[in-house]
């Protein structure tokens, strides 16, 4: 079966330092991968998605950015961090051919002070 | 372009008591709509979706939705609610773009 890790839990970051977050996605190939944030505990705000390496589509002009250095691995980045960066962060994949559904890892809490 | 309406921020049940939770879409085309569940400080979990075919769908913990075409609409609903499922619920829809759209969510509390 197919699962999604997202490392790490929790993070506190001060404001001006770097950001990474992994994603990573067992069990099936060539997924579409995204990253959303989530604010205040409410609505999901998508980020960035990949349709394959190197792909990477960016939904909203912001302070970060996305990689995809393997098929099944995503990463999102920040070479300084703001303090609008601060929240949820969800890894999500979907299967190519699928009606869309996505499936979310356990999230990444990024608090910047 | 698509979109997603909850139109309850928050949803207080008595537990014993059926639930209800509201979302209508808009789409073009024909839709794929969705339910996640979140639980505090957790990913979003695939509770149920509709494709095709039968309008009452059933899911994941007892809960079912069903799809209503002329109000476009697709209710969240279960029989007997319990305290465990109180949780954050989100609708999402999918019509001709490329990307699910998600509602703003709808914070259910069971009261026991």
């Amino acid at each position: 079966s197919q699962t999604i890790h997202q490392w790490p839990a929790t993070l506190v970051q001060p404001v001006g330092s770097p950001l990474s977050l992994e994603c990573t996605v067992e069990g099936t190939s060539n997924p579409n991968l995204y990253w959303y944030r989530q604010a205040a505990g409410r609505g999901l705000q998508l980020l960035f998605y990949s349709v394959g390496i190197g792909q990477i589509s960016s939904e909203v002009p912001q302070n970060l950015s996305a990689s995809r250095p393997q098929d099944r691995q995503f990463i999102l980045s920040s070479k300084k961090l703001l303090l609008s960066d601060s929240g949820f962060y969800l890894c999500a994949w979907s299967i190519l051919t699928s009606t869309g559904e996505l499936f979310f890892g356990e999230g990444s809490r990024l608090t910047v002070l | 372009a698509q979109s997603v309406a909850q139109p309850e921020d928050q949803v207080n049940v008595a537990e014993g008591n059926p639930l209800t939770v509201k979302c209508t879409y808009s789409v073009s085309g024909n839709p794929y709509l969705f339910w996640y569940v979140q639980y505090p400080n957790r990913g979003l979990q695939f509770l149920l979706k509709y494709i095709t075919g039968d309008n009452l769908v059933k899911g994941s913990y007892g809960f079912e939705a069903e799809f209503n075409k002329s109000q476009t609409s697709f209710h969240l609903k279960k029989p007997s609610a319990l305290v465990s499922d109180s949780a954050l619920y989100f609708c999402a829809v999918k019509g001709s773009a490329r990307q699910l759209t998600f509602g703003s969510g709808t914070q259910l509390t069971v009261l026991p």
